[in-house]
């Protein structure tokens, strides 16, 4: 596609649950972002990848949260042991490799945890 | 590490009238800045960025903003605001030598005929 697209665009999970969140990014973008959105705050950044290495993950809350990107295009956001705090949306960015280059987001995934 | 903030969480304005929304960094190395936008229902669109050269950059659509060191400011400008204009503005900030964009909370203009 010619966006970023995230699967599912909503997730409603039991608390404990394990969930998996999707991210395809741009054709040929090396550079992938997550960030989580809670209501009324700004992107908080989660996890930056280039290629297929994490390349910081400093912004991952805990061990609970874990994120791949095996071939080094689709990555996927996983989260066990879901906890209501963990609702929010789910931002995925996508961008060529340098720090100063556009980065395209998705339009997200609403998980709710109940 | 860096930080973004933007004191006005809403911003209700009159169509054409002016309208400035506030950011104000904090960062221990030299920044790149930027505007992103939300429009309802769709994700975040870079809106402009600086990354160097001229502290004044502008958008296709009339928006500007002005870098400022000293006051370690980033203040987003339209001289006449329009309905479609409606939206969710966020400052975001990175630093030189770093990947990732930190956010502020964001300023939701609401822009009324």
């Amino acid at each position: 596609g010619a966006g970023v697209s995230q699967t599912p665009s909503n997730k409603v999970t039991e608390k404990g649950k394990y969930v998996e969140l999707r991210c395809d990014p741009i054709s040929g973008h090396t550079a992938l972002y997550w960030y989580r959105q809670s209501l009324g705050q700004g992107p908080e950044f989660l996890i930056y990848f280039q290629g297929t290495g994490a390349a910081d993950d400093s912004g991952l809350p805990n061990d609970r949260f874990f994120a791949v990107r095996p071939e080094g295009s689709v990555s996927t956001l996983k989260i066990q042991r879901t906890e209501r705090g963990d609702s929010a949306v789910y931002l995925c960015a996508s961008s060529l490799a340098g720090e100063d280059t556009e980065a395209f987001f998705g339009q997200g995934t609403r998980l709710t945890v109940v | 590490a860096q930080s973004v903030t933007q004191l006005d969480s809403q911003v209700p304005v009159f169509e054409e009238a002016p309208v400035e929304l506030r950011c104000n960094y904090s960062s221990s190395v030299s920044v790149y800045l930027f505007w992103y936008v939300q429009y309802p229902n769709q994700g975040l669109q870079l809106l402009l960025k600086y990354l160097s050269g001229s502290t004044l950059v502008e958008s296709i659509n009339g928006f500007e903003a002005e870098f400022n060191k000293s006051q370690t400011s980033f203040h987003l400008r339209k001289p006449s605001v329009h309905i479609s204009d409606t939206a969710e503005y966020f400052c975001a900030v990175s630093g030189v030598g770093t990947d990732k964009l930190i956010f502020g909370t964001g300023t939701r203009l609401q822009v009324f005929p």
